[in-house]
C-alpha cells in the first residue's frame, strides 16, 4: 500500500493559470509537509503543518497556500503560476514534528509552467 | 550560512565495488543527520538519523559515520548492487521547535554491471 500518495505526477500548464496538488498518507501521521525540489536538486521545505500549527518558510510566495480538509491530507494550491514555479514538489508526512521523528516522502509531483 | 554540502557530486562504480559518499556541513545548532536515498523520479527514503553522541550506524550494506567535532559524515555502501543506482542526500535537522532540515544537493551514484 502506498503510504504518502500525490496527485497529479506530472502538470503541465500556463502562465497565470492557478493550480493544485493533493497529497494524501495512510500512516496515521499528525505531521504533513510540503518541499520544494528545483533544478538544481536542492529541496527545500516549504509548509509544515499538523492539526495545531502552520509553519510557512518565510521565502514562499503567498500564491502558495497549504489547505487540509482533514489530518490525512494537505494539498498544495498555487495561484497565478509563474515559470519560476517549475520544479518537483514533494509531499512527505512524519507522526510528529519532533526531532527524530522518521519523514516518509511521496512520489513527487513535477510541475512545469509555460 | 547554515549549509551541507556533499561530494563527489557524481560517481560510478563497478557492481559489487565499495564506496564512500562525504557531507560536510555548518548548520548550527545541530539536531541529528540524515542519510536519503532517492530513486529516479522518486521521493526520498531515509537510510539512516544519527544524533550528537552517534558515531556510526548501520543499515545493511549501508554505513553512515559521523563526526560532530568536524562537522563531517561519510556514507560507505559496501558490496553495491546495481539497484543501489540512485542519487544520495545528505540532511541535517536543526534543533528547535521548527526543527529545519538542512539538505544537500546530493551525490548521483551510478553502479554498472
Amino acid at each position: 500500500d502506498t503510504a504518502v500518495s500525490q496527485t497529479p505526477k506530472y502538470l503541465v500548464t500556463q502562465m497565470g493559470n492557478d493550480k493544485s496538488i493533493k497529497c494524501e498518507q495512510n500512516l496515521g501521521h499528525d505531521t504533513m509537509y510540503w518541499y520544494k525540489q528545483d533544478s538544481k536538486k536542492f529541496l527545500k521545505i516549504m509548509f509544515s503543518y499538523n492539526n495545531k500549527e502552520l509553519i510557512i518558510n518565510e521565502t514562499v510566495p503567498n500564491r502558495f497556500s497549504p489547505k487540509s480538509p482533514d489530518k490525512a491530507h494537505l494539498n498544495l494550491h498555487i495561484n497565478s503560476l509563474e515559470l519560476g514555479d517549475s520544479a518537483v514538489y514533494f509531499c512527505a508526512s512524519s507522526q510528529d514534528r519532533v526531532a527524530y521523528d522518521e519523514q516518509y516522502f511521496g512520489p513527487g509531483t513535477r510541475l512545469t509552467v509555460t | 550560512k547554515n549549509q551541507v554540502e556533499q561530494s563527489p557530486q557524481s560517481l560510478i562504480i563497478l557492481e559489487g565495488k565499495n564506496c564512500t559518499l562525504q557531507c560536510n556541513y555548518t548548520v548550527s545548532p545541530f539536531s541529528n543527520l540524515r542519510w536519503y536515498k532517492q530513486d529516479t523520479g522518486r521521493g526520498p527514503v531515509s537510510l539512516t538519523i544519527m544524533t550528537f553522541s552517534e558515531n556510526t550506524k548501520s543499515n545493511g550494506r549501508y554505513t553512515a559515520t559521523l563526526d560532530a567535532d568536524t562537522k563531517q559524515s561519510s556514507l560507505h555502501i559496501t558490496a553495491s548492487q546495481l539497484s543501489d543506482s540512485a542519487s544520495y542526500i545528505c540532511v541535517v535537522r536543526m534543533r528547535g521547535s521548527q526543527g529545519n532540515l538542512i539538505f544537500g544537493k546530493g551525490t548521483k551514484l551510478s553502479v554498472k554491471p
